[in-house]
């Protein structure tokens, strides 16, 4: 099955600062997912983005699917975007499930 | 709009007893997923419904494993008998459409002892 890895593992940062998260898989794909899942285990979803670039507030992602990349940046760090995100993708042939990479584990603090 | 609902949050129980989930998706979803995430790792796919045909359930352990989502609406996972390995988070989650952008619960922690 497709491959899917994060990195860093984990990210430790000052509030304020910014942070450039990692995906890269094994496969083509198009579907491919963002989230955050909080502290408390709710599972929130960012992007839908299985190619280009997206915006959204401090946030913004781009895929590279050609090179089977996608980044997520997060800008001016706040102690709420805390938490675990997942990097989801899904291969290009028929109506194969979403397959989650292991996680970024990020810590933000004041 | 009501996001996807699910319950109970928690459940503990012994091995080998049975437990069931419950879970309403987001109101227009054709597709609903239910997850299964041990601690530590990401959503693993355990069922996937398109209405109430199933779509995918290539990861269920159907052994023990059951579910339905009749009427194309709520939808119920069940376990029986349950085993330690069991407990996990199970999250359920829905679409618009198949491959579409996916909304999920605050899920189930289960825990078997």
């Amino acid at each position: 099955g497709i491959q899917v890895e994060q990195s860093p593992p984990d990210l430790i940062l000052q509030e304020g600062a910014n942070s450039t998260l990692r995906c890269n898989f094994s496969d083509s794909v198009n579907n491919l997912q963002w989230f955050h899942q909080n502290p408390w285990g709710q599972l929130i979803n960012l992007f839908y983005i299985p190619s280009g670039t997206k915006q959204n507030g401090r946030l913004s992602a781009t895929t590279v699917a050609t090179e089977r990349y996608s980044l997520l940046y997060i800008s001016s760090s706040q102690t709420t975007d805390s938490g675990v995100y997942f990097c989801a993708v899904a291969r290009n042939s028929g109506n194969t499930p979403l397959v989650f990479g292991k996680g970024t584990r990020l810590s933000v603090i004041a | 709009e009501a996001g996807v609902a699910q319950s109970p949050r928690y459940k503990i129980i012994e091995k080998r007893q049975s437990v069931a989930f419950w879970c309403n998706p987001i109101s227009g979803h054709a597709t609903l997923y239910w997850y299964q995430q041990i601690l530590g790792q990401g959503p693993k796919l355990l069922i996937q419904f398109q209405n109430n045909g199933v779509v995918d359930d290539s990861q269920l352990p159907k052994d023990r494993f059951s579910a339905e989502r009749l009427k194309g609406v709520d939808s119920t996972l069940k376990i029986q008998p349950a085993k330690l390995e069991d407990s996990a988070v199970y999250l359920c989650a829905s679409s618009l459409e198949v491959r579409g952008q996916q909304f999920f619960g605050p899920g189930t922690r289960l825990t078997v002892l």
